[in-house]
């Protein structure tokens, strides 16, 4: 079975600092990965997603990702995070085969502030 | 351009009651999902259909009906309303997938949800 896993549920930064959010992956096959964003009380925006190709993955607001196959994880970066960053990441991975077919996987969520 | 589109925003049911909460897509997407929200658990897949006519399970269907008539509408259905169906409640859609695809889902604003 698919299963992605966000080992922090809490990252803090300063504003201006770079910031990682991590991810790993479970997968049979290669994956399909995908980054959201959710704001208060709203729904899921997409960020980002690998599907083949170059590792690193570059996406909305200025985040990247790196799919790194060796380690299964696809980390979300900004080199220098702002305040309006501060939000409710997703980490996800859509299932390529057999019956659960196009099924989307998330993980926990990891809350990212960032401090003036 | 409107995207997914749910209706209502809120909604307070009493124990035992039936509902009906709406998703509209104007995007022609073949794939449409319904997932539901709780904190420290991700979302998780309640009911998924790949076309109009078809349907399927997700990871927690119980106590969830769904039908897909149209390409455009994926209504789900609560039969008798219990106070674990409190949630927030996403449907999202996308164009149709393949295991060589690797297509976005995209998400709805939510539909929040309290069991009393």
């Amino acid at each position: 079975a698919q299963s992605v896993a966000q080992p922090e549920d809490q990252v803090n930064v300063a504003e201006g600092n770079p910031l990682t959010v991590k991810c790993t992956y479970s997968v049979s096959g290669n994956p399909y990965l995908f980054w959201y964003v959710q704001y208060p009380n709203r729904g899921l925006q997409f960020l980002l997603k690998y599907i083949t190709g170059d590792n690193l993955v570059k996406g909305s607001y200025g985040f990247e990702a790196e799919f790194n196959k060796s380690q299964t994880s696809f980390h979300l970066k900004k080199p220098s995070a702002l305040v309006s960053d501060s939000a409710l990441y997703f980490c996800a991975v859509r299932d390529r085969g057999g019956s659960t077919l196009g099924r989307l996987y998330f993980g926990r969520g990891t809350q990212l502030t960032v401090w003036p | 351009n409107a995207g997914v589109t749910q209706t209502p925003k809120f909604q307070v049911l009493k124990t035992g009651q039936s509902m009906t909460l709406q998703c509209a897509q104007d995007m022609n997407h073949e794939y449409m999902s319904w997932y539901r929200q709780d904190p420290g658990m991700g979302l998780r897949l309640i009911h998924y259909s790949v076309g109009a006519g078809i349907t399927d399970q997700g990871e927690v269907p119980n106590g969830y009906n769904v039908s897909r008539s149209t390409t455009e509408d994926f209504p789900l259905r609560l039969l008798s309303a219990a106070p674990s169906q409190t949630s927030v409640y996403f449907c999202a859609s996308s164009q149709g997938f393949t295991a060589s695809s690797g297509n976005t889902i995209y998400f709805g604003e939510g539909s929040w949800l309290t069991v009393v």
